[in-house]
């Protein structure tokens, strides 16, 4: 199984911060690599697909980028509604599998 | 617009079965893979499986084979999920999802499974 390993795994921001998540991969995905938002009590929302794909509807504030093992997600200008938890994903082979989570919180 | 609605939540004894249904509507039911992905109180996302809409084809999670089972009905564009010989740590919010194959781009609301004595 492919390992997905986030960090951090929290990072305290103010608004207008600028945010870098990074996901790393055991081995090789190319760019099936998916990233996602979770707020409390809600489902998962996709932010970027393909690596650096920005899903319809997903401000242009976030950005993601990498191929292979290592890829980020960046928040260029933290707002308010950013605050929440977020997670990689690799699509690359079965079994699916996530990061643990990168919560974002106020600083 | 597309959406997934998810069956109601549910409180099971140790032992019994449960069995999670996902309605879809929107979009061609057949073009699109189904995900299940549970979410236990606190914890990260785990994937537990896929499912075709168009043949069937399932991929389960290591850790559940032989107690879970995936399937899709294309005349009632509903995906459902039995998970058997349910125990305390299969208390969790499961999700169902749309697989467009390199992401999950619609989720279902999510629904409640509480195993309990």
């Amino acid at each position: 199984d492919i390992q997905m390993t986030q960090s951090p795994s929290s990072v305290s921001a103010s608004v207008g911060d600028r945010v870098t998540i990074t996901c790393r991969a055991s081995q090789g995905i190319s760019n099936w690599l998916a990233w996602y938002q979770q707020k409390p009590g809600k489902a998962p929302k996709l932010l970027i697909f393909a690596a650096s794909s920005l899903q319809s509807g997903v401000p242009s504030r976030f950005s993601g980028s990498g191929s292979g093992t290592d890829f980020t997600l960046t928040i260029s200008s933290l707002q308010p509604e950013d605050f929440a938890t977020y997670y990689c994903q690799q699509a690359n082979s079965f079994p699916r599998t996530f990061g643990q989570g990168t919560k974002v919180e106020m600083k | 617009q597309v959406q997934l609605v998810q069956s109601g939540a549910e409180v099971k004894k140790p032992g019994a079965s449960v069995k999670v249904s996902c309605k879809a509507s929107g979009y061609t039911f057949p073009s699109y893979g189904i995900s299940w992905v549970r979410q236990a109180p606190g914890q990260g996302l785990e994937w537990l499986g896929w499912t075709s809409a168009y043949n069937g084809n399932t991929k389960y999670a290591q850790n559940l084979q032989g107690r879970v089972t995936m399937t899709t009905d294309t005349s009632t564009r509903t995906a459902s999920m039995e998970l058997r010989s349910l125990r305390s740590d299969d208390t969790a919010v499961y999700y169902c999802a749309r697989d467009k194959v390199d992401a999950y781009d619609y989720w279902g609301q999510g629904t409640l499974v509480t195993v309990s004595s």
